[in-house]
C-alpha cells in the first residue's frame, strides 16, 4: 500500500541551528512530492514541491528539500531556524494530476532560544 | 495570489444534525478535493472531485457524506447525521491541471 513516514514525532532545534526533517514514501514509481506547514490551529501552506529535474528544490521562508530517488526519500533542510519556524510540518505524496494527497503524520518541530 | 475561502471557520452541531460545509476553491481551478484532520492526527483524504462527478473517495466517505458543486464558484461537504468522531477539522483544496493543491483554511466542526 502507499505510504509515506515521517520517523520523527517532535524535534526541538536551537535557534539558530540547522534542520533536517526526514521524509520516506513507499510507492512504485516517482510520485509527486511536497512539504506543508501548519502552524497551531491555522491551515496548511505550501513550502516546496517536486515534480521532476533538479533533486534539489529550493521553497519559501528559506526551506529546502531533496528528493533521493534511490532512498525514497525527501528530506525537509533550513541551514538556520528561526523561532517562526516553529510548527508542524507535513510530507505529501501524490502519484499524478489530480490525485488525493497522502500525507505523513507530521513532525512537530520545537525551537528554543 | 488566489486562495481557497472556507465557511464557516467553526461550526458547532449536535449529534445527528446535517452540517454543510462550503468552500469557495480558485477560480479556475478544476480540480476539488476534501480532506480531515483529527485533533492531534494527520490529514485524511476525503474525496476528489473533477468534472461534476466524484473521481475518487476514501473508506471515511461512507454514505453519510455527500459534495456538490452547486453552481460555478461553491464546492460543498454535506454530513447528513453527525456523529461525535466526524469532529475534526475539515480542509477543501483544489489544484488546476498540475498536482499543486491549494488549501483553504479549514472549518472546525465539533459535534457534541
Amino acid at each position: 500500500a502507499q505510504s509515506v513516514t515521517q520517523p520523527d514525532i517532535h524535534i526541538t532545534v536551537s535557534e539558530g541551528a540547522s534542520l533536517e526533517l526526514r521524509c520516506n514514501y513507499s510507492y512504485g514509481a516517482t510520485p509527486y512530492l511536497f512539504w506543508y506547514v501548519q502552524s497551531p490551529g491555522q491551515g496548511l501552506q505550501l513550502l516546496l514541491k517536486y515534480f521532476s529535474g533538479d533533486t534539489l528544490v529550493q521553497g519559501i521562508k528559506g526551506f529546502e528539500a531533496e528528493f533521493k530517488r534511490s532512498q525514497s526519500s525527501f528530506n525537509l533542510r533550513k541551514p538556520s531556524v528561526h523561532w517562526s519556524d516553529a510548527a508542524e510540518y507535513f510530507c505529501a505524496v501524490a502519484m499524478e494530476y489530480g490525485n488525493k494527497l497522502v500525507f505523513g503524520a507530521g513532525t512537530i518541530l520545537r525551537v528554543k532560544s | 495570489e488566489p486562495e481557497v475561502t472556507q465557511t464557516p471557520s467553526h461550526q458547532v452541531t449536535q449529534m445527528g444534525q446535517e452540517v454543510i460545509l462550503r468552500c469557495v476553491p480558485i477560480s479556475n481551478h478544476l480540480y476539488f478535493y476534501w480532506y480531515r484532520q483529527i485533533l492531534g492526527q494527520k490529514v485524511e483524504f476525503l474525496v476528489s472531485f473533477y468534472n461534476n462527478e466524484i473521481s475518487e473517495k476514501s473508506e471515511i466517505f461512507d454514505d453519510q457524506f455527500s459534495v456538490e458543486r452547486p453552481d460555478g464558484s461553491n464546492f460543498t461537504l454535506k454530513i447528513r447525521s453527525t456523529k461525535l468522531e466526524d469532529s475534526a477539522m475539515y480542509f477543501c483544496a483544489s489544484s488546476d491541471p498540475a498536482p499543486k493543491q491549494y488549501f483553504g483554511p479549514g472549518t472546525r466542526l465539533t459535534v457534541t
